[in-house]
């Protein structure tokens, strides 16, 4: 079935610096990615997307890009900020039944960012 | 705008005690709803999701059920809870997908953090 697998965390980084969180994925067909983010105590959001091979989601200064050739999604950030601490998911979509939308989400990886 | 609103969002619960978890969406209609729970350390798997009132699919089986008795609220539930049911357990609704729209992100709530004893 289709899978994600993402960097093992946790990951700590400085102010500052640049920041890559990896995901690979196993589809049939072609999924559309998403990158969503979870604040400590909150729910998910969606922070970016790509529906498409090539696309670039982009969103608050972060960004990943649809590779087919290779089945990943990396996020990418030049420039990190202490808020940016939070728990990083990447998700594929899988079938859709009568309209639904199934997410399939890799392990999450904790991002902290010292001051 | 769209809104999501779960509650309670914690809960301590003693084992072999039932649970009613709720979930309601604003701002839409027939969306799909799903639940989601994330156990610690590990991702997050979706438990069941429903494309329309009383109509209900189950991804894993298990010790909980869900519930839809109006097109914009979703119930999780369980007559007996098990310590293994603790974990934080998130709503989350999306669009119906078709030719017409081919978004396909699901929105989540705030989550509920579960915690059996």
């Amino acid at each position: 079935g289709n899978s994600v697998t993402q960097m093992e965390g946790p990951v700590t980084l400085s102010e500052e610096a640049f920041l890559t969180i990896n995901c690979t994925y196993t589809a049939t067909g072609y999924p559309s990615l998403f990158w969503y983010v979870q604040y400590p105590g909150e729910g998910l959001q969606l922070l970016l997307k790509a529906t498409k091979a090539d696309d670039k989601g982009s969103n608050k200064g972060f960004e990943a890009t649809y590779r087919k050739e290779t089945t990943s999604f990396h996020l990418e950030k030049g420039s990190v900020q202490v808020s940016d601490s939070a728990v990083y998911f990447c998700a594929l979509s899988d079938f859709q039944i009568q309209g639904a939308q199934k997410l399939v989400f890799g392990q999450g990886t904790r991002l902290t960012i010292n001051p | 705008s769209q809104t999501i609103h779960q509650w309670p969002a914690t809960l301590v619960q003693p084992v072999g005690s039932p649970l009613s978890l709720e979930c309601t969406v604003e701002g839409t209609s027939n969306p799909n709803l799903y639940w989601y729970r994330q156990a610690a350390g590990r991702g997050l798997q979706l438990l069941f999701y429903s494309v329309g009132i009383g109509q209900i699919s189950s991804e894993v089986p298990q010790n909980l059920s869900a519930s839809r008795p109006q097109d914009r609220q979703f119930i999780l539930s369980s007559k007996k809870l098990l310590l293994s049911d603790s974990g934080f357990y998130l709503c989350a609704w999306s669009l119906f997908r078709d030719r017409g729209n081919m978004n396909t992100e699901a929105f989540f709530g705030q989550g509920t953090r579960l915690t059996v004893v």
